[in-house]
């Protein structure tokens, strides 16, 4: 039962442009919402988060939208930057529940200069 | 100041051998968190530790995988009688637990078994 999934394997944007990766979750618990950016052999980095009760959050270039109703998120990154191309996760927490991540397949963002 | 560190970087082992993963969270982060990272797929939970409390251990996914820590500090993954489907990247992570949801990982462990 995967709980929280990423549709699209890869996406590839031209530099300046607006990316748009998006998440769609099954679970209706989670408290929170989370994106990660992975480069190649290092650990997840945070970006930005959202609680289940909001539905826009915004830090800098990037901004993610929840509507609840049809059980979606995506994150906005504007202007995309070649230094974005990366992997990039979306998760759903159960903060209440000690705080434990599931997380989507992930996106490959490729940001074309 | 200091993020989560990990060692070793890379193991190889062979299928049927014992390996042992730390994890170093950052100071005084109260939660620590394993994941697993199969090629081309998403970060999978495998335990929580938070404070003196009984750690959640609802995602190892068998007995022959184990993890302790004391305290605050250190954690060990320990995984018996290794498998070739045990081959992955272990990632910790740790939180502060004080009203937000961010968790920080560290650069991971690869985990070859031959």
């Amino acid at each position: 039962d995967q709980q929280v999934k990423q549709n699209s394997p890869s996406l590839s944007v031209q530099e300046g442009r607006i990316s748009i990766l998006n998440c769609d979750y099954t679970n209706s618990m989670f408290d929170y919402f989370l994106w990660y950016k992975k480069y190649p052999a290092e650990g997840p980095t945070f970006l930005i988060s959202i609680s289940s009760i909001k539905d826009k959050n915004e830090d800098g270039r990037f901004t993610v939208f929840l509507n609840k109703s049809a059980k979606h998120l995506s994150l906005h990154i504007v202007p995309s930057q070649p230094g974005d191309s990366a992997v990039y996760f979306c998760a759903g927490c159960f903060y209440n529940q000690g705080g434990k991540l599931i997380f989507g397949q992930g996106t490959e963002l490729s940001v074309k200069p | 100041g200091a993020g989560v560190s990990q060692s070793p970087s890379n193991k190889v082992t062979e299928k049927g051998k014992d390996v042992e993963l730390r994890c170093d969270p950052i100071s005084g982060h109260t939660a620590l968190y394993w994941y697993r990272q199969r090629l081309g797929q998403g970060l999978e939970f495998l335990i929580y530790f938070q404070g003196n409390s009984a750690p959640d251990k609802s995602g190892l996914p068998s007995d022959r995988f184990s993890a302790e820590r004391t305290g605050e500090s250190v954690s060990t993954l320990t995984i018996q009688r290794t498998q070739q489907e045990d081959s992955a990247v272990y990632l910790c992570a740790s939180s502060f637990r004080q009203g937000t949801p961010e968790q920080y990982f560290g650069p991971g462990t690869r985990l070859t078994v031959t």
